[in-house]
């Protein structure tokens, strides 16, 4: 059973970092066969993918967040982390994290999901 | 960066109602198109990958087609639990995107 939890503040001040954790159970993160997104939805709006990481810490981030964004990975607490700096109010937003799968021709999806982190940018 | 546009942005349908949702992208993106369904308070469930292959127990009312740059959903019979927003997704390029989902509501 497969199951991914994220955590980290609630709230974050205006000009500060958000850093939030996905740790998960069921699967390795260690494998090659899978990558790890972070995708975020403000309240009423849409989904908006902000990156992915694979086992060899390679990554690959959207250009509209790219300057600010970064994230890792930890094999040995089988968890990714991502790191967001000089936040505003716009990146207010319920925060998942999801498990790529990559298993053939044009297959590249996420399969699994977190039940998301809230995080509000507030001072 | 790769657009993704989805049609209509919301509808209304009633239980046994033929639903078909669209997602165009901005360019070629082969087959590399998911489909998700979210439902209130809940995280996004993986129902179609690869343009058309149903996700291992999503029931078969579900189908996905299309390549290239048009894509449709299609519920062949609405049933209550349906209700919920649709999101595509394209994984042609290494930077994702998604539509901006279509909210299917009861009439």
């Amino acid at each position: 059973q497969v199951q991914l939890q994220e955590s980290g503040p609630g709230l974050v001040k205006p000009a500060q970092t958000l850093s939030l954790t996905c740790s998960v159970s069921g699967a390795s993160i260690s494998s090659g066969r899978y990558h790890w997104s972070w995708i975020r939805q403000p309240a009423g709006k849409g989904l908006e993918w902000i990156g992915r990481i694979y086992n060899t810490g390679s990554t690959n981030y959207s250009p509209s967040l790219k300057s600010r964004v970064s994230m890792s990975i930890d094999t040995s607490k089988n968890q990714v982390s991502l790191n967001l700096s000089s936040v505003t109010a716009a990146d207010t937003a319920m925060y998942f994290c999801a498990r790529g799968t990559v298993s053939g021709k044009d297959e590249d999806y996420l399969d699994y999901w977190g039940q998301g982190t809230l995080v509000t940018a507030s001072s | 960066d790769i657009q993704m546009t989805q049609s209509p942005s919301s509808l209304s349908a009633s239980v046994g109602d033929r639903v078909t949702i669209t997602c165009r992208a901005s360019q070629s993106i082969s087959r590399y198109l998911n489909w998700y369904q979210q439902k209130p308070g809940k995280a996004p469930k993986l129902l179609i990958y690869a343009a058309s292959r149903l996700q291992s127990g999503v029931p078969s009312r579900f189908s996905g087609s299309g390549s290239g740059t048009d894509f449709t959903l299609t519920i062949s019979s609405l049933q209550p639990e349906d209700f919920a927003t649709y999101h595509c997704q394209q994984t042609y390029s290494t930077q994702c995107s998604f539509g901006q989902g279509t909210k299917v509501e009861i009439k």
